[in-house]
């Protein structure tokens, strides 16, 4: 099983902070996921990465295959970004979704 | 709103009984996944269905099935139920293992 690790566990910013996240895994994956859960529980796909970099609004999210390890950046946070953002990996070439997630990051974000 | 329809959302049972949950993948997924979250185990991969047929599975329990009707809906049948097995159920969808995927809502089971 792929042991993927998240860190912090827990953060606390101010409104406007840079603000990164990252998530280690043991094995090689064929993808990997970020994951945004917000507070009433839903959940939503924030990005797939198998290589390099990508961006969608304030998200940056980035991924070092050799070195087994990916970073979520949130440049100039936001209360509304408040939520618990969650790694995940696929290892499995047949089901890109049959994922081992992280524990997850607790972000909040104050005024 | 996802396209992805959960019910119930929430579900309240006894230990020892059996309970569906059911999930309407968006129009045009093929692939129904299943995953439960947990306070002490956090997320995990249950099953996923492609078109019909199991594609992959993951932690789940004998006690617990699932399958994939003709018109792409899928059920989770949970048997002989134990306190531990109170926890959010997601299902999400997806065209493809490469495609976006869209989680529903999830089903809060509570087992007494």
């Amino acid at each position: 099983k792929n042991e993927v690790e998240q860190s912090p566990q827990n953060l606390t910013a101010q409104e406007g902070e840079f603000i990164t996240i990252n998530c280690s895994y043991s094995v090689g994956i064929s993808a990997l996921h970020w994951l945004q859960q917000h507070p009433g529980g839903g959940i939503v796909s924030l990005f797939m990465l198998s290589s390099g970099k990508k961006k969608h609004g304030r998200l940056i999210a980035t991924i070092n295959i050799q070195e087994k390890h990916s970073s979520l950046h949130i440049t100039a946070s936001h209360p509304r970004d408040s939520a618990v953002y969650i790694c995940a990996v696929s290892s499995n070439s047949n089901s890109g979704y049959a994922l081992n997630f992280g524990k997850g990051t607790s972000l909040l974000v104050t005024p | 709103d996802s396209g992805v329809t959960q019910t119930p959302k929430h579900l309240i049972t006894a230990t020892g009984q059996r309970v569906t949950l059911r999930c309407s993948p968006r129009s045009g997924d093929l692939s129904v996944y299943w995953y439960q979250q947990s306070l002490d185990q956090g997320l995990q991969f249950l099953i996923q269905y492609y078109n019909g047929e199991e594609r992959a599975k993951g932690n789940i329990l004998e006690r617990f099935s699932a399958q994939q009707f003709p018109d792409l809906h899928s059920e989770l049948n949970l048997s002989s139920l134990e306190l531990g097995d109170s926890a959010l159920y997601f299902c999400a969808s997806s065209v493809s293992g490469r495609s976006p995927l869209h989680f529903g809502n999830g089903t809060r089971l509570t087992v007494t």
